[in-house]
């Protein structure tokens, strides 16, 4: 079965430190990789996305993703965060033979950046 | 360019009462789409259009949800009658194309919050 897993349901992180959010696929063909980000009231925005190349994907807002094929993990970084960066942040997965385009989004995670 | 609009931001209903949500989507996009995300789960997919025809609705309640998009441009989702489990955000997306190539991204609008008391 599908499934895309984020561990993390709520993170906290001081402003200025870095970021890692876990995303883990469980997929029977090769997969498409998005990280979306939804503030309060606002609809969801893509952050990146993989298809094929080079596996570190470089994202809006300083953020970038790397694609791990043997760990079946596509893990979300920022060096460092801003008050800004306080949202939610939702890994989806599609499959790339999918010519409808259905990808199934992960439950999320909840960040908070503290002073 | 002007983004996926969608109205009302905010309802409240009974259960067994009906609601309707809009969406307008990105001028040209054929795609449409309506997400149902309940509170502390990833945006789940209801119903897809490829212009005014549904390609995917395999998860849509059709017993209580109904949806349209006549002409190939805006949408209605319909709920009738509702049930307290409906609580929920419901979001409209829209891209130009079916497909997940990078020209197709999807773009979502600010969702509808329903509460079902």
């Amino acid at each position: 079965a599908q499934s895309v897993t984020q561990p993390d349901i709520h993170i906290t992180v001081s402003e200025g430190a870095s970021l890692e959010l876990r995303c883990n696929y469980s997929y029977g063909a090769t997969p498409y990789l998005f990280w979306y980000v939804q503030s309060p009231g606002q609809g969801l925005q893509l952050l990146l996305k993989y298809f094929s190349g080079d596996t570190l994907v470089q994202g809006i807002k300083g953020f970038e993703a790397e694609f791990k094929r043997s760990q079946s993990s596509f893990n979300l970084r920022k060096p460092s965060v801003h008050w800004s960066d306080a949202a939610e942040y939702f890994c989806a997965v599609g499959r790339a033979t999918d010519s409808w385009g259905k990808f199934q989004f992960g439950a999320g995670t909840q960040v908070v950046v503290t002073p | 360019e002007a983004g996926v609009a969608q109205s009302p931001r905010y309802k409240i209903i009974e259960k067994r009462q009906s609601v309707a949500f809009w969406c307008n989507p990105i001028s040209g996009h054929a795609t449409l789409y309506w997400y149902q995300q309940i509170l502390g789960q990833g945006p789940k997919l209801l119903i897809q259009f490829q212009n005014n025809g549904v390609v995917d609705d395999s998860q849509l309640p059709k017993d209580r949800f109904s949806a349209e998009r006549l002409k190939g441009v805006d949408s209605t989702l319909k709920i009738q009658p509702a049930k307290l489990e409906d609580s929920a955000v419901y979001l409209c997306a829209s891209s130009s194309g079916p497909g997940l190539e990078r020209y197709n991204e999807q773009f979502f609008g600010p969702g509808t919050r329903l509460t079902v008391l």
